[in-house]
């Protein structure tokens, strides 16, 4: 079984600040894959990363940014500059085939 | 178009009724996965394909949902005699071997 916590229910930041999105997942297979999913207000989930559990190398992907932890089964996801184009909902995901879905972090950019 | 296309988008129906929900995955595609979202929740899982066999349906709620694929293409998900906690919104999701699932626009199925 598998279980991911998002513990920030929702952040409000002001354009151009840095934003960090927590998540805590527990697993007890040996090999899985993190993800993390954008739901924009439009609603079809976005895909955005996947990492394997035998892979801790952090990750750059223009202002996005993601730091995986296996000693405290982390993978958080940090934007740098946020933009109002960021504001949706995010989702931390565990899994090999199924997928297991944290409750989300709805990110509110304001201009 | 390229993408999981899923129809009707919205969908309503009076408790008791009878519901379909179609899915069009990604041409290709093996993998075929169905969730449910509540509102302000994340997905959860119900039933996964691997062409036409349903390998995993451990996610559906009760014998009233049942959800099929029988030329490992096209996907359908049925609800029976609907009641009110089914309102959500329906996913569907397809993915190559081993590759990151792709997300319809989901289905919201609303039930009076």
């Amino acid at each position: 079984a598998q279980k991911v916590t998002q513990a920030q229910t929702e952040i409000s930041v002001v354009e151009k600040e840095d934003v960090t999105l927590d998540c805590v997942y527990e697993t007890r297979d040996t090999t899985y894959y993190l993800f993390w999913y954008k739901q924009p207000p439009s609603g079809e989930l976005v895909f955005l990363i996947r990492r394997n559990s035998f892979d801790e190398q952090n990750e750059i992907s223009g202002r996005y940014s993601w730091n995986f932890q296996k000693s405290t089964s982390s993978f958080n996801f940090t934007i740098t500059a946020s933009q109002v184009v960021d504001s949706a909902v995010y989702f931390c995901v565990s899994g090999y085939s199924t997928l297991t879905f944290g409750k989300g972090t709805m990110l509110l950019v304001s201009p | 178009g390229a993408g999981v296309s899923q129809s009707p988008r919205y969908k309503v129906a009076k408790r008791g009724q009878d519901v379909a929900l179609r899915c069009d995955p990604i041409s290709g595609h093996v993998s075929l996965f169905w969730y449910q979202q509540a509102l302000g929740q994340g997905p959860e899982f119900l039933t996964y394909f691997q062409n036409e066999a349903q390998l995993d349906k451990s996610g559906l709620p009760s014998d009233r949902f049942f959800a099929e694929r029988p030329e490992g293409s096209v996907s359908t998900l049925k609800i029976q005699r609907t009641q009110q906690e089914d309102s959500a919104v329906y996913l569907c999701a397809s993915s190559l071997p081993n590759q990151p699932q792709h997300f319809g626009d989901g289905t919201r199925l609303s039930i009076l």
